[in-house]
């Protein structure tokens, strides 16, 4: 199985709905990621969790939340979103850190409204 | 007017010429790098890396080239296909966690 799945595919929430994202992984990996991808832009990275810790805060405002609860799982809690979230929001894994590969998932394309 | 970043830098080739996708990378420190590919409504795939340690590395249809003197990687991909149709991005690390992508560009395959 060399593939991360993450559900739901699509989503649409009002400011001030509550959801989450969800990612998952049975390749082994010890490092899960959260990128947000505008149209036309590259990935930018949010949070990196190594070894179901959070590792890396980009800096993501609070309002996104992530959550590691096992080496399989990643979860990314949304509440009080505004239009300009609105993205295609991907979580990847990876073996371990640098020089390895990242799998991305398919994705999931957030409309806030 | 149009705003930076709105669109991407675009490449046009005719179907079975060769591709060549430049990619400018930020940090004389990075020693690992990643080559993606990403059609429209899908996540980044994977196509070929190289390490700061080599300067060329061949695979199927593709060759990556690293020049560190000047901080610069291309993808080369070879006998073009429809299929190859997508937006490329280059990523980036320094042996941490955190992959770094380049703004991308978008190939487009001419029948």
């Amino acid at each position: 199985d060399t593939e991360v799945t993450q559900t739901p595919k699509h989503l649409v929430m009002g400011m001030t709905n509550k959801k989450s994202l969800k990612c998952e992984q049975h390749m082994g990996h010890r490092a899960m990621y959260w990128y947000k991808q505008k149209a036309k832009k590259p990935p930018e990275l949010m949070f990196v969790y190594s070894y179901e810790k959070l590792s890396i805060n980009e800096s993501v405002p609070s309002r996104f939340s992530p959550e590691c609860p096992n080496s399989s799982l990643l979860n990314l809690h949304l509440h009080a979103l505004q239009p300009e979230d609105s993205a295609l929001y991907l979580c990847a894994s990876s073996p371990k850190a640098g020089d390895t590969e990242a799998f991305f998932g398919q994705g999931t394309r957030l409309t806030v409204v | 007017g149009e705003s930076v970043g709105l669109h991407l830098p675009t490449l046009s080739v005719q179907e079975g010429d060769n591709s060549i996708i430049n990619c400018a990378y930020s940090n004389s420190a990075s020693d690992y790098f990643i080559w993606y590919k990403q059609e429209s409504g899908k996540g980044p795939q994977f196509i070929i890396d190289i390490r700061s340690n080599m300067d060329k590395r061949q695979g199927q249809r593709v060759t990556v080239l690293l020049n560190k003197t000047v901080k610069h990687l291309s993808l080369q991909i070879a006998a073009t296909q429809p299929g190859d149709s997508a937006v490329y991005f280059c990523a980036e690390n320094k042996g941490t966690y955190k992959y770094i992508f380049g703004t991308g560009t978008r190939l487009k395959v001419l029948a």
